[in-house]
């Protein structure tokens, strides 16, 4: 069975500060990793994923994420906050055998302060 | 990019009647659509795999005589919730795979069940 943590329901930066989202999944297979963000009221958008090429994955809007496999860690993060990315974000794990069913975290809520 | 539509966005019903919700894919084939329910703060739960001509799969605990799932062509699938109640409120997401394995998420439908 799969699973995903995200540490902190809830995470405060600053406008222009560091953004880390912390994910640790658990997976008896060899995981596809992913971060989606949700804005209020509407669906998924994914920002990366991981499908075991690189380790360091680069997204959108300034994201990237890097697959630790010693740590179980893909941890998101962006350099400098900005008052769009507030957001809810979300961590899934889906096997590489093909099945595809994603398996989120509970999310964690960005809020950016000015 | 990729397009996934859902309709309606939003619905209110009265308790004991149906309601369907449907999901396409706007410029891409989808034989394989996903379902998920997603209540208030929480993470989305997949509720059913959708296979284009053949019968869904439905996770665990999830009443395959209530969520009705029919996925008749490549771009649509519906999700109809059968004789709901106030319990089954909740925000529905469907996602739609394209050939190349990636998942794209509707916007969502907001059920409201009086």
């Amino acid at each position: 069975a799969q699973s995903v943590t995200q540490l902190g329901s809830h995470v405060s930066v600053s406008e222009g500060a560091l953004v880390l989202l912390r994910c640790n999944y658990s997976s008896s297979v060899p995981p596809y990793l992913f971060w989606y963000v949700q804005y209020p009221n509407q669906g998924l958008q994914l920002l990366l994923k991981y499908t075991s090429a690189a380790t360091l994955v680069k997204g959108i809007n300034g994201f990237e994420a890097e697959f630790k496999k010693s740590e179980t860690s893909f941890h998101l993060t962006k350099p400098s906050a900005h008052m769009s990315d507030a957001a809810e974000y979300f961590c899934a794990v889906s096997d590489q055998g093909g099945s595809e069913k994603l398996v989120f975290g509970k999310g964690t809520k960005l809020t950016v302060n000015p | 990019g990729a397009v996934v539509s859902q309709h309606p966005s939003r619905v209110i019903c009265k308790s004991g009647t149906s309601v369907k919700i449907e999901c396409r894919s706007l410029d891409f084939q989808a034989t394989t659509m996903f379902w998920y329910r997603q209540f208030p703060k929480q993470s989305l739960m997949l509720m059913a795999t959708s296979n284009e001509g053949s019968k869904a799969t439905y996770e665990q605990g999830v009443e395959k005589d209530k969520f009705l799932i029919n996925h008749a062509s490549l771009t649509l699938s519906t999700l109809t919730v059968t004789s709901a109640h106030p319990e089954d409120s909740s925000f529905y997401i469907c996602s739609a795979r394209d050939d190349r394995k990636a998942q794209y998420f509707g916007p969502g439908t907001r059920l409201t069940v009086l």
